[in-house]
């Protein structure tokens, strides 16, 4: 089994500053590790992905994603966050054993940037 | 090049009733998977389909079935609709499916509404 959790429902940044989205997960084995972010009625969009090699993912948009096997946790990353960074974000997870492509979504969490 | 296509966008339905909601991938894109969104929550996947044959299917009732085309366009159906189906229903391609690092890539969805 596979699962994600993401701690925050929310997280408050002023424009300008560093942002931190927190996200661990567990699965039987290796993991693959994304990170989608979706906006007001819209589905959801790609922004990076970890799959080996360094423990740190660069992605669209600025973003960056931080893997730590030791503590489960693949946490997304931005050093100067933007108003228009505002937004539902999620992490994902499947098991690269698994020969199909399901993703198990956390429950996402809420980015507000104020200016 | 065109992004995953969903349609409708909008329905509202009745309990009892059934609906057919209809999905086109990115162009070269074999692999088509659907997932529920419930407000406030994550996606949860449905089903997966690869080369118009079902790989994965997630803890969802029978009264749930879909399936792929020869253009690898794909169909998901829900019957005897409960109000608890109301959610918004999103489809994702894929280029390929085993043991693939590849990300999915997400329509816009389409918003059921079960009155």
């Amino acid at each position: 089994a596979q699962s994600v959790a993401q701690p925050e429902d929310q997280v408050n940044v002023a424009e300008g500053n560093p942002l931190t989205v927190k996200c661990t997960y567990s699965v039987s084995g290796n993991p693959y590790l994304f990170w989608y972010v979706q906006y007001p009625n819209r589905g959801l969009q790609f922004l990076l992905k970890y799959i080996t090699g360094d423990n740190l993912v660069k992605g669209s948009y600025g973003f960056e994603a931080e893997f730590n096997k030791s503590q489960t946790s693949f946490h997304l990353k931005k050093p100067s966050a933007l108003v228009s960074d505002s937004a539902l974000y999620f992490c994902a997870v499947r098991d690269i054993n698994n020969a199909g492509n399901m993703l198990t979504f956390g429950g996402g969490t809420r980015l507000m940037v104020k200016p | 090049d065109a992004g995953v296509t969903q349609s409708p966008t909008h329905l509202i339905k009745t309990r009892g009733q059934h609906v057919t909601l209809r999905c086109s991938p990115i162009s070269g894109h074999k692999s088509v998977s659907w997932y529920q969104q419930v407000l406030g929550q994550g996606p949860q996947f449905i089903f997966q389909y690869y080369e118009k044959e079902e790989r994965g299917r997630g803890n969802f009732p029978d009264r749930f079935s879909a399936r792929q085309f020869p253009n690898y366009s794909s169909e998901l159906n829900v019957n005897a609709l409960l109000l608890g189906d109301s959610a918004l229903y999103l489809c994702a391609s894929s280029l390929v499916t085993d043991y693939s690092n590849q990300p999915q890539h997400f329509g816009d969805g389409t918003r059921l509404s079960i009155l």
